[in-house]
């Protein structure tokens, strides 16, 4: 298996612009994950998914972040605006059992630096 | 609330010499515990985890970990560690709702 695989590997975007980060799953895991890394804050869970369905969105930061999960195989985590304090690295995870009693395979991260 | 507290942010340890990375939760129930390892510019790949039974847990690369309940604790130990160990390492942990809380890691340098 190809394992998760999240794209851009690397963005760099002025202040106010849309990014949208993107998340394929390894198939046949019905849990998805978004985390936040930072130096500050170390990893955030910002939301997760089960069976394509939000479960807990309590981590998103505010209105400007959405995270969608259109169908089995693809998420995606939209910033609009965004602003400096969005920089970070961004990583998608998926699990075979829903919720966390399971391990999570991590994505390799999209790394957001935004001016 | 759940936390998960690593209160080493930083060790250095020589090649060869054993290694003891210290991780402390708070929860109310019995927990489901993890380490994971980030290599720089990697996601993070699971070493071990316990859920429940023997509170000694075997993982992958010769690392294991054991849970004390008295303690609130889930240390990692690797007996002999070797340069390829240098690494981020994350503990966490998650209730049956599911939610996995990261503490905010160990950065392992290791010395020739």
């Amino acid at each position: 298996d190809a394992g998760v695989i999240q794209s851009p590997r690397h963005e760099v975007t002025e202040m106010g612009q849309e990014v949208t980060l993107r998340c394929k799953p390894i198939s046949g895991h019905n849990s998805l994950f978004w985390y936040r890394q930072t130096m500050m804050r170390g990893l955030e869970l910002l939301i997760y998914f089960n069976n394509n369905v939000p479960i807990d969105d309590s981590g998103m930061p505010e209105d400007r972040f959405s995270a969608k999960m259109p169908n089995a195989s693809f998420s995606t985590l939209k910033i609009q605006p965004s602003e400096p304090r969005d920089s970070a690295v961004y990583f998608c995870a998926s699990s075979d059992r829903q919720g966390n009693t399971g391990e999570l395979f991590f994505g390799e991260g999209s790394r957001l630096t935004v001016l | 609330a759940q936390s998960v507290t690593q209160p080493d942010i930083h060790i250095t340890v020589s090649e060869g010499a054993s290694l003891e990375l210290r991780c402390n939760y708070s929860y109310g129930a019995t927990p489901y515990l993890f380490w994971y390892v980030q290599s720089p510019g990697q996601g993070l790949q699971l070493l071990l985890k316990y859920f429940s039974g023997d509170t000694l847990v075997q993982g992958i690369k010769g690392f294991e970990a054991e849970f004390k309940r008295s303690q609130s604790s889930f240390n990692l130990r690797k007996p002999s560690v070797h340069w390829s160990d240098a690494a981020e390492y994350f503990c966490a942990v998650a209730n049956q709702g599911g939610k996995l809380i990261f503490g905010q890691g160990t950065e392992l340098s290791v010395k020739p």
